[in-house]
C-alpha cells in the first residue's frame, strides 16, 4: 500500500516532549524520513532512516520505527520547532509518497 | 551542501503546457537521482516525479502518468519537469528535491526554494 497516515495536529508545552507518528505497510520494508516545513519555506529534512540527522538539525529530534509506525519525537520543543512535518517513504516500484502532515504547536 | 533554483513557474490556461527548470550547484549533479514534487495552495506535498542519476530510470505519480516529462541535462546540471495537459487540479508551487539518495536511506537532503505554477483560464 502507497498511504501514510498521520494525526492531524499536535501540541507541546514549551520545554516539553511531542512524539508524532506515521503509519504505512510500505515502513515494514522501508525507511521514513521526515521533514520540516514552516510557512512559506521549502520543507527541510529532520530525520532519515533508523535514526539519522543531517548536519545541522539539533538533536532534540529523534526518529524510531516498530513495525508499521515510524515516529518522530521532539525533545525540549522550542518555538522554532513550531510548523508542519511531513513523513515520507516509498513503495518497492521505487515511487514515493508522503503522509498528510501533522501540525505542532508549540504553547 | 549544495543548492537547487526552480525557474519556469508561470500562469496558463487548463490543457496548455509549460516546462520547469532546476538549476543545481554545490554538489556532484550527475551521481545523484532528483525528484519533483508538488504543493497545492493550502495542501500538504505530493511526490510528482523521480529521475535516475542516468537518467535511464523515471517515475510518475498516477495524477500526472502520461502528461507530465521529467528530465536532465548533465551538462547543464539541470532538471526539468515538462508539464502538458494542464489541469486546474496541477496548480501548486512545484519544488525539485536531490533525492532519493541512498546513502540517505532514500530521502531528499536538499530542496529548492519552489516556483508557482497556476493553471487557471
Amino acid at each position: 500500500s502507497s498511504e501514510l497516515t498521520q494525526d492531524p495536529a499536535v501540541s507541546v508545552a514549551l520545554g516539553q516532549t511531542v512524539r508524532i507518528t506515521c503509519q504505512g505497510d510500505s515502513l515494514k520494508n522501508f525507511y521514513a524520513s521526515w521533514y520540516q516545513q514552516k510557512p512559506g519555506q521549502a520543507p527541510l529534512l529532520v530525520l532519515y532512516g533508523e535514526n539519522n540527522r543531517p548536519s545541522g538539525i539539533p538533536d532534540r529530534f529523534s526518529a524510531s520505527i516498530s513495525g508499521n509506525t515510524a515516529s518522530l519525537t521532539i525533545t525540549g520543543a522550542q518555538a522554532e520547532d513550531e510548523a508542519e512535518y511531513y513523513c515520507n517513504s516509498r513503495d518497492s516500484s521505487g515511487k514515493h509518497f508522503f503522509g498528510p502532515g501533522t501540525t505542532v504547536t508549540v504553547l | 551542501e549544495g543548492q537547487l533554483v526552480e525557474s519556469g513557474g508561470d500562469s496558463v490556461q487548463p490543457g496548455g503546457s509549460l516546462r520547469l527548470s532546476c538549476a543545481a550547484s554545490g554538489f556532484p549533479f550527475n551521481n545523484y537521482a532528483m525528484t519533483w514534487v508538488r504543493q497545492a495552495p493550502g495542501k500538504g506535498l505530493e511526490w510528482v516525479s523521480y529521475i535516475s542519476a542516468s537518467g535511464g530510470s523515471t517515475y510518475y505519480a498516477d495524477s500526472v502518468q502520461g502528461r507530465f516529462s521529467i528530465s536532465r541535462d548533465r551538462f547543464k546540471k539541470t532538471l526539468y519537469l515538462q508539464m502538458s495537459s494542464l489541469r486546474a487540479e496541477d496548480t501548486a508551487v512545484y519544488y525539485c528535491a536531490k533525492g532519493p539518495t541512498v546513502t540517505k536511506d532514500d530521502a531528499f537532503d536538499i530542496w529548492g526554494q519552489g516556483t508557482k505554477v497556476t493553471v487557471s483560464s
